[in-house]
């Protein structure tokens, strides 16, 4: 199966600060997907890239890929504490499934 | 809004015990996907549904069976329970789509085998 792998693991970061996490991929992909996790809860949908795009926004959320490295990169402006959560990316392979990273930690401090 | 919940947020059982644990979903979603969440593993898929009496083995099956008797409802089933079973378990769904395989995921449920 396909694995997204994020770097890196763990980051912390004041208030107000912008936030870049990558993940890198080892297959073609159809698309690649951005989840949060807030602490001891299940994951919600951020944002999704198609292959044939290059950046996607979504609010404070802007992601890019690159198809030709295999990897992505999700950047968090102006972030807030509500932002202190894991991030994983995942991406899609076989009958309708997702492959998940290990995820990114942020703490972002008031 | 996509709702998925699962039967209980924190669960604590014996080596040997049978544990259910139980999964809907509200919004008619063909696929539903049983994964387990550990610390430095991320999320690894343990089965996959993708219609009612319709199963497909994930990553880590051994240990695990499902049952999808009507499409709302997906159950996972640990036979005879082992302290390497203790874990997060997230349960999600998604509708049946080439484009898109957004998941929609319940808030997990942290079993603790003893």
């Amino acid at each position: 199966s396909q694995q997204g792998e994020e770097d890196p693991q763990a980051l912390s970061i004041q208030e107000g600060e912008n936030a870049t996490m990558n993940c890198s991929y080892k297959t073609s992909i159809n698309n690649l997907q951005w989840y949060r996790q807030n602490s001891g809860r299940g994951l919600v949908h951020l944002i999704l890239i198609r292959s044939n795009e290059r950046e996607k926004h979504s609010g404070r959320l802007r992601v890019t890929l690159d198809t030709s490295k295999k990897s992505s990169s999700l950047l968090i402006t102006a972030s807030r504490a509500a932002d202190t959560a894991s991030y994983f990316c995942a991406t899609a392979y076989g009958n309708n499934r997702l492959a998940f990273g290990k995820g990114n930690q942020v703490v972002v401090i008031p | 809004d996509v709702k998925v919940t699962q039967s209980s947020r924190y669960l604590v059982k014996r080596t040997g015990e049978k544990v259910f644990l139980e999964c809907v979903q509200d919004m008619d979603h063909e696929n539903m996907f049983w994964y387990r969440q550990d610390p430095g593993l991320g999320l690894r898929l343990i089965y996959f549904s993708y219609d009612v009496k319709m199963k497909e083995k994930g990553d880590i099956p051994e240990g695990y069976s499902v049952s999808r008797e009507k499409k709302e409802r997906f159950s996972l089933i640990l036979e005879s329970a082992s302290t390497n079973q203790t874990s997060m378990y997230l349960c999600a769904s998604s509708l049946w789509d080439k484009d898109s395989y957004e998941q929609y995921f319940g808030p997990g449920t942290r079993l603790t085998v003893t």
